[in-house]
């Protein structure tokens, strides 16, 4: 069963913070985030393996409750390239390997 | 430029064309998915090979069939397609057990 994610869209103004969220029914082994701008493949952002952990680059980073079956992806000071779709993706207990469940996606709009 | 080239990057088709597409990776991985991504829906897994084996079909309809020979190269002939078929097609590939994926750009396909 794929993940839900939320919002679906969001609309923000250069420097302004963003939480999306991403939630299964599932217990989780990982869960990856992902970006896609508009006419590119989607790119890599981060992957978490354990329950509590949170990683991050620049100013994006994300967080993993194992107990909750949750991820969030949180964008700080945002910048114009920030815009795009992202994708959670999960893998869950028992999986027989090599498969991710994505979400729906949430539409992120930076304006100047 | 993320080591996974896709061809053709659009295409349209009748009905009753024969048709295949192509997605290539450079990077050295073990395992390559074919996704479809339609309007406003997640990104479905269609099929996943690894070490040249196919390990999941998810009940995809017969007229897409899957080919591939070898690590490097993955196929989707496409035979008889419907209108509803019309989306992107995205090809990944990836290294191993962490599963982080590397996508193409994606085929543009419309079916008329």
């Amino acid at each position: 069963q794929q993940p839900v994610q939320s919002p679906q869209a969001v609309i923000l103004r250069e420097g302004e913070d963003a939480v999306i969220n991403c939630s299964s029914s599932k217990a989780l082994y990982s869960v990856h985030w992902y970006r896609q701008k508009h006419g590119e493949a989607p790119v890599f952002l981060m992957i978490l393996l354990k329950g509590g952990e949170q990683k991050g680059h620049d100013k994006i980073s994300a967080s993993f409750n194992e107990k909750k079956q949750q991820s969030s992806l949180y964008l700080t000071a945002s910048q114009l390239s920030y815009s795009g779709t992202y994708f959670c993706g999960t893998e869950v207990y028992g999986n027989a390997g090599n498969m991710l469940t994505f979400g729906g996606g949430t539409r992120l709009m930076v304006k100047p | 430029e993320t080591g996974v080239t896709q061809t053709p990057r659009h295409l349209v088709m009748g009905m009753t064309n024969k048709k295949s597409l192509k997605c290539e990776q450079h990077l050295g991985h073990n395992a390559m998915y074919w996704y479809k991504q339609s309007a406003k829906k997640p990104l479905e897994l269609m099929f996943v090979y690894s070490l040249e084996e196919r390990v999941e079909n998810n009940s995809v309809p017969s007229r897409f069939s899957p080919e591939c020979p070898n690590s490097s190269h993955l196929f989707l002939h496409l035979h008889t397609l419907q209108p509803e078929d019309s989306a992107l097609y995205l090809c990944a590939s990836s290294p191993g057990r962490k599963n982080i994926q590397y996508f193409g750009a994606g085929t543009r396909l419309s079916v008329l």
